[in-house]
């Protein structure tokens, strides 16, 4: 398997503008997260996803951001307008349904800058 | 609610010296531990998990970790440390109680192995 896929690598976009990042989980998990790391504020989980449904999105910003699943191999993470301090790297990660202490897969990052 | 703490943004160790790298926890029930760690420009990479059973769990690269219940504490141990250990660590935990799929994630401890 390749791995969670993640899209772009890299981003940089310009202040109000409309960012996308994309996320291919792994094959057959049914547990999809997306992750913000700062310096500043370290690893946060901003929104999760079980079977496509949003669980918990208790850790999104504000409605500038907004999370889909439109199926279990696809998932996007949007920010409109764009604002400086968005600039993070942002991580999809998946995991298999949930037994008993499964594991988290993370994909490269998306690495955005907003000027 | 759960929480991790790693008291330690950095540590520095020879080559060939033990190293440790400290993390607590606190969960209202009983917890699944991980630690994953982070090298440059990548995405996490799961390293162990402590879910039941033995309190001395070993996963990948020689890292072990003991799970000790009194003190609430998931520390990362490797005997002798190499300089591609360097890298940033992070120490995770779930309650096993509580709904959903959710991990909280330390602040992440940088380990700097000097030759």
């Amino acid at each position: 398997d390749a791995g969670v896929i993640q899209s772009p690598r890299h981003e940089v976009t310009e202040m109000g503008q409309e960012v996308t990042l994309r996320c291919k989980p792994i094959s057959g998990h049914d547990y999809l997260f997306w992750y913000r790391q700062t310096m500043m504020r370290g690893l946060e989980l901003l929104i999760y996803f079980n079977n496509n449904v949003p669980i918990d999105d208790s850790g999104m910003p504000e409605d500038r951001f907004s999370a889909k699943m439109p199926n279990a191999s696809f998932s996007t993470l949007k920010i409109q307008p764009s604002e400086p301090r968005d600039s993070a790297v942002y991580f999809c990660a998946s995991s298999p349904p949930w037994v008993a202490g499964e594991t988290q897969y993370f994909g490269p990052g998306t690495r955005l800058l907003v000027l | 609610a759960q929480s991790v703490a790693q008291p330690e943004d950095q540590v520095n160790v020879a080559e060939g010296n033990p190293l440790t790298v400290k993390c607590t926890y606190s969960v209202s029930g009983n917890p699944y531990l991980f630690w994953y760690v982070q090298y440059p420009n990548r995405g996490l990479q799961f390293l162990l998990k402590y879910i039941t059973g033995d309190n001395l769990v070993k996963g990948s690269y020689g890292f072990e970790a003991e799970f000790n219940k009194s003190q609430t504490s998931f520390h990362l141990k490797k005997p002798s440390a190499l300089v591609s250990d360097s890298a940033l660590y992070f120490c995770a935990v779930r309650d096993m109680e509580a709904a959903g799929n959710k991990l909280t994630f330390g602040g992440g401890t940088r380990v700097l192995v000097k030759p």
